[in-house]
């Protein structure tokens, strides 16, 4: 166990729709990153916050925003879902100091139909 | 831009035998690389990095890996597979100090440990 929590598991929804995945970081750890896992993508850095700001952005979406709460908890927005949007949603948090190891998530599985 | 390839979508090997899984990297400057393992529906669980100092880095699971600067690898080790070894195992890069902390991975190896 790595101790970063992610909610919910699994989330089945329709194109179209919204949904928010929720992450908590492991404690102490100040950065949340977002990853995406797909079969034709494979593991893609999305977004990074640190303590509340962000810090860093890769290839997130328009429709894709995310935010860092003042508890550090993090939340992935993603909107007006397309199929293409099924895959594994990844959070890892670390300590922000460049090399600190990320540690992952079980992850959050988002299937649209 | 960085960028992990991993040659090998797969690697077959029997229990007991050595396991090797190749990790190579293009990065502008001094990289800190990393290897992960997934096991199924499972997160990535961290194995080892490598920051700076001795290339040999050891990790954990008796994992260890060889950071070759001037072939630019990260190959992945283990003298003796188990069985509980098979996975799917990626290679990242950070572009290291002040360049941020985004992970780029691999595509990714299966291995696979026979009995």
């Amino acid at each position: 166990d790595s101790g970063v929590t992610q909610t919910p598991k699994h989330l089945i929804t329709a194109t179209g729709q919204r949904v928010t995945l929720r992450c908590s970081p492991r404690s102490g750890d100040l950065s949340v990153y977002w990853y995406q896992q797909s079969l034709d993508q494979g593991l893609q850095f999305l977004i990074q916050y640190y303590n509340g700001e962000e810090r860093a952005k890769g290839n997130i979406l328009e429709r894709f925003s995310a935010q860092q709460f003042p508890d550090l908890h993090s939340e992935l927005n993603l909107s007006s879902l397309e199929l293409g949007d099924s895959a594994l949603y990844f959070c890892a948090s670390s300590v922000e100091t460049s090399g600190e190891t990320q540690y992952f998530g079980p992850g959050t599985r988002l299937l649209v139909l | 831009a960085q960028s992990v390839a991993q040659p090998e979508d797969q690697v077959n090997v029997a229990e007991g035998n050595p396991l090797t899984v190749k990790c190579t990297y293009s990065v502008s400057g001094n990289p800190y690389l990393f290897w992960y393992v997934q096991y199924p529906n499972r997160g990535l669980q961290f194995l080892l990095k490598y920051i700076t100092g001795d290339n040999l880095v050891k990790g954990s699971y008796g994992f260890e890996a060889e950071f070759n600067k001037s072939q630019t690898s990260f190959h992945l080790k283990k003298p003796s597979a188990l069985v509980s070894d098979s996975a799917l195992y990626f290679c990242a890069v950070t572009p290291g100090q002040a360049a941020g902390n985004k992970l780029t991975f691999g595509g990714g190896t299966r291995v696979l440990v026979k009995p």
